[in-house]
């Protein structure tokens, strides 16, 4: 299985600063023929099921706030909240779909200092 | 727009079979995946597996043994179930739609149902 590992486990950011979580993969989820790294994240607020933000590594969904923005390829991937809002506080998950059984980060928990 | 939306037995016995069913509306199951994902209390969330709406399947195989998920395109369901469970199966259980366009799946769950609890409890 590929291991998916976020780092920190929780920041709290000031509101109107940035917020930068890290996901590392134990092996590439680029896919070198199409050039598409198969890595999404999710945002989880408190008692509500997981909302897809990014896919393809940075490609933000449709709707999703511009502040939000993922990059990386390869191993090595981030999330960055540019102005943390106070309705992004949530726990962010990363996954991969480059294979399976598809795996997710341990979720980091993003608060307001 | 596209809902899902998870139902079954918020308490199972202990060695029972866990049962639930998701039920797409607002769109057509043809044409997609479909994924179960589960979140026991305060972690994180475990795939389980997908099925395509032609009846192919991926389990995680962590499960494998004891799951097995299926679709009825003519009920526009898709179901879940897993037996021998234990107090480590309990948790939150979502449904999610994997994103396909043209033909084409990518693995992304872009369409999630608002989960339902499931407690393995005597």
């Amino acid at each position: 299985d590929i291991v998916m590992t976020q780092s920190p486990d929780s920041l709290a950011v000031s509101l109107g600063e940035r917020a930068t979580i890290s996901c590392k993969s134990s092996q590439s989820v680029l896919y070198s023929s199409k050039n598409k790294n198969y890595l999404a994240w999710y945002q989880q607020k408190p008692g509500q099921s997981p909302k897809l933000l990014i896919y393809w590594a940075s490609t933000r969904e449709s709707g999703v706030p511009d502040r939000f923005s993922g990059s990386g390829s390869g191993t090595d991937f981030s999330l960055t909240i540019s102005s943390l809002q106070a309705e992004d506080v949530a726990v962010y998950y990363c996954q991969q779909y480059y294979t399976t059984p598809q795996t997710f980060g341990q979720g980091t928990k993003v608060e307001i200092k | 727009q596209v809902q899902l939306q998870e139902s079954g037995p918020g308490l199972v016995k202990p060695s029972e079979t866990l049962s639930l069913t998701c039920t797409v509306s607002g769109g057509s199951i043809s044409g997609y995946y479909w994924s179960w994902v589960r979140q026991p209390p305060g972690k994180g969330l475990e795939w389980i597996g997908f099925i395509h709406y032609t009846g192919s399947i991926n389990y995680n195989p962590s499960l494998q043994s004891r799951v097995a998920i299926s679709v009825d395109t003519s009920k526009n369901q898709f179901s879940l179930k897993l037996s021998s469970v234990t107090a480590a199966d309990t948790a939150i259980y979502y449904c999610a739609r994997v994103y396909c366009s043209g033909g084409t799946c990518s693995g992304y769950m872009d369409v999630w149902g608002r989960g339902t609890t499931v407690t393995v409890s005597s």
